[in-house]
């Protein structure tokens, strides 16, 4: 069972640069998330969905966008990579119900210098 | 708005002696309470849940918690250590109700380490 897959595991990238970190599950589940983790700060989240063509803002939004075309797969994408966006990314997926739990991804490490 | 609390950055703890990792909780009306485990290098793991019922939960690995509602907590204890419990522990909150406030919070992690 491949669970949630994340790609790249790491990546580096110069301010400016963009990038789309991919996130496929192959759960059926509804509902994907996607959240940044900073040391002392746990985790928070940046945008999540609760369907295909269905996409919400979450704590910390800005500097990123996402689409869902496909109930498997929710990419993130950076449109300008600034340093603040250092930080390891972790995708999320549940079904639906609001009670299960999250499956996650095993995180994107990615550094903008 | 929703909020967890972990008191402690780290908790130390000697093999075989029992651990608590402590959470408490701000949420609106009912809440839906989880514990995850996370291993260097590695996605976060669900260990537990309280949807309701039974104050006393019973997860993986022997882990277990206790809801307390008047003192808003959650805290995840463990009878006898084992080194191989060492990793970042994460107490997460969502409130019954409908809507984009049903989003996942997470407080901001515990560092166990149990010494052999």
């Amino acid at each position: 069972n491949a669970g949630v897959t994340q790609t790249p595991k790491f990546q580096v990238l110069k301010t400016g640069q963009s990038m789309t970190l991919q996130c496929a599950q192959d759960m059926n589940h509804e509902y994907m998330s996607w959240y940044r983790q900073d040391p002392g700060m746990g985790l928070r989240l940046i945008h999540y969905s609760v369907g295909a063509g269905i996409t919400d803002q979450g704590e910390v939004p800005n500097g990123y966008n996402v689409s869902r075309s496909t109930t498997e797969d929710f990419p993130l994408r950076l449109l300008s990579a600034a340093p603040s966006q250092t930080s390891v990314y972790f995708c999320a997926s549940r079904g639906t119900g609001g009670t299960g739990e999250l499956f996650f991804g095993e995180g994107s490490r990615l550094t903008v210098l | 708005a929703q909020s967890v609390a972990q008191p402690e950055d780290q908790v130390n703890v000697a093999e075989g002696n029992p651990l608590t990792v402590k959470c408490t909780y701000s949420v609106s009306g009912n809440p839906y309470l989880f514990w995850y485990v996370q291993y260097p290098n590695r996605g976060l793991q669900f260990l537990l849940k309280y949807i309701t019922g039974d104050n006393l939960v019973k997860g993986s690995y022997g882990f277990e918690a206790e809801f307390n509602k008047s003192q808003t907590s959650f805290h995840l204890k463990k009878p006898s250590a084992l080194v191989s419990d060492s990793a970042l522990y994460f107490c997460a909150v969502r409130p019954h109700s409908l809507g984009s406030a049903r989003q996942l919070t997470f407080g901001s992690g515990t560092q166990l380490t149990v010494l052999p």
